[in-house]
């Protein structure tokens, strides 16, 4: 079945370094991927999201690049901030219907 | 408006409490979700409702009853719930149940004693 594997946390990580998280997918046919973030004690916000293979979602300085061949969606980004800090969820949505397969989440901090 | 709202925000019921949880959106959006979230966990699907109509239950226990009145509103009962139970109920909504991006809710964090 379809599924969603993420990079384990949590990541520390001192202000301004270059933030990866990895994501790897197992579906069918042609999902949508997604990056959610979650601020502590709120909802789930979407952060970037790509439809098609060599899609690259972007926003906020994040950036992620949907990759067929090696079935993964990886977040990055160049210089994060102690506002990052917040838990990051990578998700699939199949091209049918709207089930959501999440990843386990990967908690980042960052320090000053 | 592209906002969905949960109220309350925080919730404490007692095992015999009869409670509701509301959410609401204004963006014209026809799927609504019930997720479940305990701590440092991914939500967990509970009920997806498509043109007010109840299209998926995933096996959640009775004690949870929902209910959507109209297209912008969804509502959770619940009765007689388990201190397991605690955890931050999640909200979202989509254009319909075959557009996959969803929208979602602040939450409302549920503390059954």
């Amino acid at each position: 079945g379809d599924s969603v594997t993420q990079m384990e946390g949590p990541v520390t990580l001192s202000e301004e370094a270059f933030l990866t998280i990895n994501c790897t997918y197992t579906a069918t046919g042609y999902p949508s991927l997604f990056w959610y973030v979650q601020y502590p004690g709120e909802g789930l916000q979407l952060l970037l999201k790509a439809t098609k293979a060599d899609d690259k979602g972007s926003n906020k300085g994040f950036e992620a690049t949907y990759r067929k061949e090696t079935t993964s969606f990886h977040l990055e980004k160049g210089s994060v901030q102690v506002s990052d800090s917040a838990v990051y969820f990578c998700a699939l949505s199949p091209n049918t219907g709207n089930q959501f397969y999440f990843g386990t989440g990967t908690s980042l901090t960052v320090i000053p | 408006d592209t906002e969905v709202t949960q109220t309350p925000k925080h919730l404490v019921m007692g095992m015999t409490n009869k409670k509701s949880l509301k959410c609401e959106q204004h963006m014209g959006h026809r799927a609504m979700y019930w997720y479940k979230q305990k701590a440092k966990k991914p939500p967990e699907l509970m009920f997806v409702y498509s043109y007010e109509k109840l299209s998926i239950n995933e096996s959640v226990p009775s004690r949870f009853s929902p209910e959507c009145p109209n297209s912008s509103l969804l509502n959770l009962h619940l009765h007689a719930l388990q201190p397991e139970d605690s955890a931050l109920y999640l909200c979202a909504s989509s254009r319909d149940y075959s557009y996959n991006e969803q929208f979602f809710g602040p939450g409302t964090r549920l503390t059954v004693l």
